[in-house]
């Protein structure tokens, strides 16, 4: 069961601010955020783990709410290089495990 | 920061011939993982790897895939017989305790 992510995709103007969702339908252990941008690998942005707090990188920041099996990721005063598309992986059991991975957010900064 | 690092970057195969994906993980990561990507789409699964053997695989990797570490620093996936189907981004991983996993830079596999 892979999560859900939504929006599919998101356009935006530079400085503005967007939130993406990962939902699960299944009891979380961690949720991985990626950035990927068009013929590269994913980029790892943070983890958040189950009990764990808020996490934050720069402008990007992410929560867990374990009542509601849901990630978010707040990408604030977006820049140009935010473009990209971002993925949730999840993990059910303790680390170690396999990443599921959503369907991804298309993130569109234009200036 | 540490590296993964896959070779090649790019393999060009006819149907049916056997390809070898290489990666040598970060050096003292325990957990090493193969994702595919195909073109446009999610990153899947397809097995992970601790202690010397499989420790879960996906519905993708079936009986022409295996994988092995056949020293102490490289890790590899086989396709038997490749299928038009595997054309893909295949990327390998490593973590360690800490959960993070790395993804190398992927290799561009077309089957023709």
């Amino acid at each position: 069961q892979q999560p859900v992510q939504s929006p599919q995709a998101v356009i935006l103007r530079e400085g503005e601010d967007a939130v993406i969702n990962c939902s699960s339908s299944k009891a979380l252990y961690s949720v991985h955020w990626y950035r990927q941008k068009h013929g590269e690998a994913p980029v790892f942005l943070m983890i958040l783990l189950k009990g764990g707090e808020q996490k934050g990188h720069e402008k990007i920041s992410a929560s867990f709410n374990e009542k509601k099996q849901q990630s978010s990721l707040y990408l604030t005063a977006s820049q140009l290089s935010y473009s990209g598309t971002y993925f949730c992986g999840t993990e059910w059991q303790t680390s170690g495990s396999r990443l599921t991975f959503g369907e991804g957010t298309q993130l569109t900064v234009n200036p | 920061e540490p590296e993964v690092t896959q070779t090649p970057s790019h393999q060009v195969t006819q149907m049916g011939q056997e390809v070898i994906l290489r990666c040598v993980p970060i050096s003292n990561h325990l957990y090493f993982y193969w994702y595919r990507q195909i073109l446009g789409q999610k990153v899947e699964f397809l097995v992970s790897f601790y202690n010397n053997e499989i420790s879960e695989k996906s519905e993708i990797f079936d009986d022409q895939f295996s994988v092995e570490r056949p020293d102490g620093s490289n890790f590899t996936l086989k396709i038997r017989s490749t299928k038009l189907e595997d054309s893909a981004m295949y990327f390998c991983a490593s973590s360690s305790r800490e959960w993070r996993q790395f993804f190398g830079p992927g290799t561009r596999l077309t089957v023709l």
